[in-house]
């Protein structure tokens, strides 16, 4: 069973630059979410996609986007890149069980530093 | 709305000597919760939940957590820690309804010296 990658590893921009992050899924999840963590924070929730729908979204500008495609991997995409948007973005997939709960297992993580 | 405390944001321990990292939470509406580990540059990996039940939960790596609903507290402990348990520790809440979204605290770093 693969687990959740993301690519790329790290990456460098400058401030006003557009970036995009991929991740895809476990096998068998069909659902995505999105976090930030800036250094030294806790994660932050961006917002979760499901079965290729916007599903919940925390408080971060409309200019952090996002697509998830028919095999379920996901696309997340800054515009307009802030010297605030350094940070690592962790992706995490989970697929519900029927229950109230569906455990959420993450990535690796992209590192964006934002000069 | 939820929101997460770690009241320390660095642990440094000596090894084999026991560790409790305290997590208090807030939150409106019932939540779950859950203590993860991110080892250095890496992702979040689970450690334990509490989902319902029994108040005392016991997770990998020797760790367990207890739920206490009267002092909206989930403090982790570990009897004795190892070198290997050096990394980043964070406790989250996520309601029973919704996106089902995890709040995070801000993390404590635990250290182990020899």
């Amino acid at each position: 069973e693969t687990g959740v990658t993301q690519s790329p590893t790290h990456l460098i921009k400058t401030r006003g630059q557009q970036v995009t992050l991929r991740c895809s899924s476990q096998s068998g999840h069909n659902t995505v979410s999105w976090y930030q963590q800036a250094l030294g924070q806790g994660p932050q929730f961006i917002f979760q996609y499901y079965r290729e729908e916007e599903n919940g979204r925390g408080n971060f500008p409309p200019r952090f986007s996002g697509l998830q495609f028919p095999n379920y991997s996901s696309e997340l995409n800054v515009n307009a890149l802030e010297l605030d948007d350094s940070a690592l973005y962790l992706c995490a997939s989970s697929s519900p069980t029927g229950s109230s709960y569906n455990e959420q297992f993450f990535g690796p993580g992209t590192r964006l530093t934002v000069l | 709305a939820q929101s997460v405390t770690q009241l320390d944001s660095q642990v440094p321990v000596f090894e084999e000597a026991p560790v409790e990292l305290r997590c208090n939470y807030s939150s409106s509406v019932s939540v779950y919760l859950f203590w993860y580990v991110q080892y250095p540059n890496q992702g979040l990996q689970l450690l334990l939940k509490y989902l319902s039940g029994s108040t005392l939960v016991k997770g990998i790596n020797g760790f367990e957590a207890e739920f206490n609903k009267s002092q909206t507290s989930f403090h982790l402990r570990k009897p004795s820690v190892h070198i290997s348990d050096t990394a980043e520790y964070f406790c989250a809440v996520s309601a029973f309804e919704g996106a089902q979204k995890l709040v995070f605290g801000q993390g404590t770093r635990l250290t182990i010296n020899p």
